[in-house]
């Protein structure tokens, strides 16, 4: 089974300034899929960014980019220019290549609490 | 489009009381799903579903019933609630084919509370 860790329950970031939240991940799939979600105060869970593991380079939306290292299990995402409406929880994901079934489901980390301050 | 709604968005039950937690799409989606949001322990699968008439148990299965009659709706039931249940509930559609550029789209949740 697989497994997303995300080890740092907290992180606060200065507005403009860049920030890294941190995931691992376990598997033995060769291909496979990875997210990082931001859930706002209101609840919804909202798609930031996605990477695919065949796909070497690294994946890029606006101020959001990721960190991908394969070999390492590693999927960091660095939020660039922070502004005060990127506080929220952000949580990691990994999903199986595989249509139909469970290998449609997500698996999450614990999720970390990202602050913006003035 | 809707995209995926849930109802109700606040819930609070009575230990043993019964509920349906209501899930509908407007995406003609094939896959649905229902997770749980508990805090320090991020989201997890209840239940999902492939298609019309078809559901399967995720990793947390237990007190909770599923059905599927329509491509739209995706109902969850707990037929006696427990404080164990007291957690965030939010259900999810997905194209279905290959998964490879399939996005999963979040219903807004239903917080509910088991005393």
């Amino acid at each position: 089974a697989q497994t997303v860790t995300q080890s740092q329950p907290e992180m606060s970031v200065q507005e403009a300034e860049t920030v890294t939240l941190s995931c691992t991940y376990d598997t033995s799939e060769s291909d496979y899929y990875l997210f990082w979600y931001k859930q706002p105060p209101s609840r919804q869970m909202i798609l930031v960014i996605r990477q695919e593991a065949y796909k070497q380079q690294n994946a890029t939306e606006n101020r959001f980019s990721v960190n991908f290292q394969k070999a390492a299990k590693s999927f960091s995402l660095k939020i660039s220019d922070s502004q005060l409406g990127d506080a929220a929880m952000y949580f990691c994901a990994y999903r199986s290549p595989y249509s139909g079934g469970g290998g449609n489901k997500l698996t999450f980390g614990t999720g970390t609490q990202l602050k913006v301050e003035l | 489009n809707a995209g995926v709604t849930q109802t109700p968005k606040f819930q609070v039950l009575k230990t043993g009381q019964s509920m349906t937690l209501q899930c509908a799409q407007d995406m003609n989606h094939e896959y649905m799903s229902w997770y749980r949001q508990d805090p320090g322990m991020g989201l997890r699968l209840i239940h999902y579903s492939v298609g019309a008439g078809i559901t399967d148990q995720g990793e947390v299965p237990n007190g909770y019933n599923v059905s599927r009659s329509t491509t739209e709706d995706f109902p969850l039931r707990l037929l006696s609630a427990a404080p164990s249940q007291t957690s965030v509930y939010f259900c999810a559609s997905m194209a279905g084919g290959p998964p490879r550029d399939n996005e999963q789209f979040f219903g807004p949740g239903t917080r509910l509370t088991v005393l």
